[in-house]
């Protein structure tokens, strides 16, 4: 079975510019999670889908992240404009239901200079 | 609010010793607890999951182990290896219908060939 699958595994970008990191999860996955991973820490939770709905998003900048889920498969998660302290590893998990077994991509390394 | 702690952040050990990491949360009221590793400039890797009915499970040289009243978690790795060399993580996932997977911040953990 394939795994999670996320796009670009780098990124670096100036300070102000934007940029978005792409998700497919595990084919039949209903729940789908962004977190973001700042280095030495664990990573935190951004936004929480469940099919196309969100089910908490209490912890994302909305004044400058923002995320979406088409159709309830793919997800997309945009920073604009981004901060020096953006700079994380951003990872994209996916759970057949909520509750059950994550599981998690590679991650996008995202560089902010 | 869930808070992960997990301790201790570092540890160093002898090749073929058994070790134990420690975890607790502060919200008992939990679906299951997942324990991660993750290595440098990876994703996570899933090891085990406990249901929050379970009291321990079992792969290969790995225990974990669940005491959802106290809030308590461990992971017992036996005759540790050079290569289990790595950041493992502990995550529970709330019982109430936000589902969210909350992180400790991790241990490191370095086995001495």
């Amino acid at each position: 079975e394939a795994g999670v699958a996320q796009s670009p595994r780098y990124k670096i970008i100036e300070k102000r510019q934007s940029v978005a990191f792409w998700c497919n999860p595990i084919s039949g996955h209903a729940t789908l999670y962004w977190y973001q991973q700042i280095l030495g820490q664990g990573p935190k939770l951004l936004i929480q889908f469940q099919n196309n709905g969100v089910v908490d998003d209490s912890q994302l900048p909305k004044d400058r992240f923002s995320a979406e889920r088409l159709k309830g498969v793919d997800s997309t998660l945009k920073i604009q404009p981004a901060k020096l302290e953006d700079s994380a590893v951003y990872l994209c998990a996916s759970s057949p239901y909520r509750g059950l077994e994550a599981f998690f991509g590679q991650g996008t390394r995202l560089t902010v200079v | 609010k869930q808070e992960v702690t997990q301790i201790p952040a570092a540890l160093s050990v002898p090749e073929g010793e058994n070790l134990v990491l420690n975890c607790s949360f502060t919200d008992n009221a939990i679906y299951n607890l997942q324990w991660f590793r993750q290595d440098p400039g990876k994703g996570l890797t899933s090891l085990l999951l406990i249901q929050s009915s379970q009291r321990e499970q079992t792969s290969g040289r790995l225990n974990a182990s669940l005491d959802k009243s106290s809030g308590r978690s461990t992971l017992y790795i036996a005759a540790s290896q050079p290569g289990d060399s790595a950041t493992y993580l502990c995550a529970p996932t709330a019982g109430n219908r936000d589902d969210k997977i909350i992180f400790g911040k991790g241990t490191r953990l370095h086995i001495l060939p």
